[in-house]
C-alpha cells in the first residue's frame, strides 16, 4: 500500500513563472491536505479538500495560490506568478475520513530563483 | 496559533528514555492531544495521540496529567534515529486541520 505521494520532491521555478504541485493520496483517502513550511519554521496548514470540493481554505493566501482535487488524478496545489517567498517545503497529507488519522507524503522543495 | 509550549531543545544519550514535555493549559475537554515528529526535513510522522488517559503503542508513551494542562511524550530507549524534531499538538475531535507549533528539536547522543 503506497503511501501518500507526493511530486515532483524539488521544484525550481524563475520569479514570473508558475509552479504545480501535485499530491496523490493514500489508496482509500479521500480527504486531502496542504501545508508549507519555511526554512527553520513549523508547518502551516493552507488547505483542506475532498474530492471536487474545497472545504477550508483558511489558511491559503488570497492571491496566486489555489487548490483542486478532481474527481480522478491527484490534487494540485497551483502557485501563480511565483516569488522568493514562495519558497518552501509544501507537504500534503491524507486521510479517510474527517479528524483521522493524517499520514503526510514527503514534500516538495519549491525553491524560486 | 499553537496552542502548545515546549522545550526548544533537548539532549537524550542513545538508549536512554527521552521524556519531552509539553504544556497545553488552554487545553479544551473535547481537544486531544497529538505528537508527530519531523525527521530532518521528511514529511512529519504521527506518533501517538490521547485525551485523558495514558496511552502507549510500540513507537512511544503518551502520559497527560489528570488537569491535562501539560503531558510527556516518552520515548523508552532513544536511538539515534529518534534524532528530529517532535511536536506537540491539540486538536478538536474531528477537526480537518493540525496546528503546528515550532516542537522541540531532540538531540539523541551515542
Amino acid at each position: 500500500n503506497a503511501g501518500v505521494m507526493q511530486n515532483p520532491r524539488h521544484l525550481v521555478r524563475r520569479r514570473g513563472q508558475e509552479a504545480r504541485l501535485r499530491c496523490s493520496p493514500m489508496k482509500g483517502h479521500s480527504h486531502v491536505y496542504w501545508y508549507r513550511q519555511l526554512p527553520e519554521e513549523g508547518l502551516k496548514f493552507m488547505v483542506y479538500l475532498q474530492k471536487e470540493n474545497i472545504i477550508d481554505e483558511s489558511g491559503m493566501p488570497k492571491e496566486r495560490f489555489s487548490a483542486e482535487f478532481p474527481k480522478e488524478g491527484p490534487s494540485i496545489l497551483r502557485i501563480q506568478q511565483v516569488v522568493r517567498g514562495d519558497s518552501a517545503a509544501y507537504f500534503c497529507a491524507s486521510s479517510p475520513a474527517t479528524g483521522g488519522g493524517y499520514t503526510f507524503g514527503s514534500g516538495t522543495r519549491l525553491t524560486v530563483v | 496559533d499553537a496552542k502548545t509550549t515546549q522545550p526548544t531543545s533537548m539532549d537524550c544519550a542513545e538508549g536512554r528514555a527521552a521524556n519531552l514535555p509539553c504544556n497545553h493549559s488552554t487545553i479544551s475537554g473535547n481537544e486531544y492531544v497529538y505528537w508527530y515528529r519531523q525527521i530532518h526535513s521528511q514529511g512529519p510522522q504521527y506518533i501517538i495521540h490521547g485525551l485523558k488517559n495514558n496511552e502507549t503503542n510500540e513507537m512511544a508513551s503518551l502520559i497527560i496529567t489528570e488537569d491535562r494542562k501539560s503531558s510527556t511524550l516518552i520515548l523508552p530507549h532513544a536511538t539515534l534515529r529518534d534524532t528530529a524534531v517532535y511536536y506537540c499538538i491539540v486538536r478538536v475531535a474531528r477537526s480537518d486541520k493540525l496546528i503546528f507549533g515550532t516542537g522541540t528539536r531532540l538531540q539523541v547522543f551515542p
